[in-house]
């Protein structure tokens, strides 16, 4: 069974640029939300998607967005790239109606 | 109010030996307390977690303690072993959120052998 899994694994950025990062969720499980995880701090969140649907959104810009596919499968696009914005990004999927979240390697982002 | 503070920021302890993280939060509609262990260039791996309808949890070398009344709640890792090296998050979620994880800062574990 596989994990969630996420793609790329790194990626070089410039600033102004934008990005989409991709996430399969583990097997079975209906619900993606995405974290960014600055060096040395704890992950923050960014939102979540449901159903196709963006369900909870963190304390970020608009510059940040996603998308959830019929797969149960998600995106996350930032526009107008800021070196700030270089992070570990996490996606983590579980089921609705549970609390366990379960996430996957992390896309390392680095913007120059 | 959203906030979970957890210390210590680094921790270092002698194999065999007991490691304790201690969390805290404000926000009395959390219901859900997991902690994960991260290790460097992966992503956080879900170890165990406690609803505070109970006051400790054990799996393993790996026990959570929960305090409601003092809105804490706290990791011991039994036997501590050089492989537990990693740094740990706690978290707290609730339902009327979708079980968002609001993370602590981290502590990074050092085990020495």
């Amino acid at each position: 069974d596989a994990g969630v899994t996420q793609s790329p694994t790194h990626l070089i950025k410039t600033r102004g640029q934008q990005v989409t990062l991709r996430c399969s969720p583990k097997s079975g499980h209906d619900t993606v939300s995405w974290y960014q995880q600055a060096l040395g701090q704890g992950p923050q969140f960014i939102f979540q998607y449901y159903e196709e649907e963006e369900r909870q959104r963190g304390n970020f810009p608009d510059r940040f967005s996603g998308h959830q596919f019929p797969n149960y499968s998600s995106e996350l696009n930032v526009n107008a790239l800021l070196l700030g914005d270089s992070a570990l990004y996490l996606c983590a999927s579980s089921l609705v109606s549970s609390t366990e979240a379960f996430f996957g390697q992390g896309t390392r982002l680095t913007v120059v | 109010q959203q906030q979970v503070k957890q210390s210590p920021q680094s921790l270092i302890v002698q194999k065999g030996g007991i490691s304790i993280i201690n969390c805290a939060y404000e926000n009395t509609a959390f219901d859900y307390f997991p902690w994960y262990q991260q290790f460097p260039g992966k992503g956080p791996a879900l170890l165990i977690a406690i609803r505070p309808d109970v006051s400790e949890k054990k799996e393993g070398r790996f026990t959570i303690s929960f305090n409601k009344s003092a809105k804490q709640f706290s990791l011991h890792i039994m036997d501590s072993q050089p492989g537990d090296s990693a740094t740990y998050f706690c978290a707290a979620s609730e339902m009327d959120s979708s079980y968002k994880l609001i993370f602590g800062s981290g502590t990074r574990l050092l085990v020495r052998p």
